[in-house]
């Protein structure tokens, strides 16, 4: 168990709707990372905050966005769904130093018919 | 900008064989590295991590990895595989000079394991 807790573990939804997908970090992690997992694109990472502040953006399309609250945890929100949007999304924490491994849930499978 | 290249996507492997997963990777600054395994409908686990010194790392579950600079590459290795190990094993990096451990990932190796 790596501490880090994703809700809800299974997601089937039509195009064109809206999704909010929810991590907790592992006590103490204040870095929060997500990642986009698809066959045909492999691990993307998506966004990372740090202490609820953002830090760094990688492949997230205008229609994603997240946010990290004040307790720490974090949502993920994707609108417009696209049927290419149908992925495994993982949350990741870390303590947040550079050096810092990253702890990973068990992901949300998304689905989008 | 990193990138990190996985030369198997796919490794078959006999039971209590020894088992080589390569790994290269392509930065303009220096980088962490790391192996990470995922089991099916599962997330992924750290295996081991190089940040410096010893270029030959060993991690959890008899895995090892060998960092080589000069070839840019951090190979792991496991000299006798169980069938438990049958999984997908990722190698990723980490610009030491990033703001937080943002890791690019390299596309994946599956390891089946056969008795």
């Amino acid at each position: 168990d790596s501490g880090v807790t994703q809700t809800p573990k299974h997601l089937i939804t039509a195009t064109g709707q809206r999704v909010t997908l929810r991590c907790s970090p592992r006590s103490g992690d204040l870095s929060v990372y997500w990642y986009q997992q698809s066959l045909d694109q492999g691990l993307q990472f998506l966004i990372h905050y740090y202490n609820g502040e953002e830090r760094a953006k990688g492949n997230i399309l205008e229609r994603f966005s997240a946010q990290q609250f004040p307790d720490l945890h974090s949502e993920l929100n994707l609108s417009s769904l696209e049927l290419g949007d149908s992925a495994l999304y993982f949350c990741a924490s870390s303590a947040g130093t550079v050096s810092s491994p990253l702890h990973f849930g068990n992901g949300t499978r998304l689905t989008v018919t | 900008a990193q990138s990190v290249t996985q030369l198997d996507s796919q490794v078959p492997v006999f039971e209590e064989a020894p088992v080589e997963l390569r790994c290269n990777y392509s930065s303009s600054v220096s980088v962490y590295l790391f192996w990470y395994v995922q089991y099916p409908n599962q997330g992924l686990q750290l295996l081991l991590k190089y940040l410096s010194g010893s270029t030959l790392v060993k991690g959890i579950n008899g895995f090892e990895a060998e960092f080589n600079k000069s070839q840019t590459s951090f190979h792991l290795r496991k000299p006798s595989v169980h069938i438990s190990d049958t999984a997908e094993y990722f190698c990723a990096v980490s610009s030491i000079k990033a703001a937080g451990n943002k890791l690019t990932f390299g596309g994946g190796t599956r390891v089946l394991v056969k008795p």
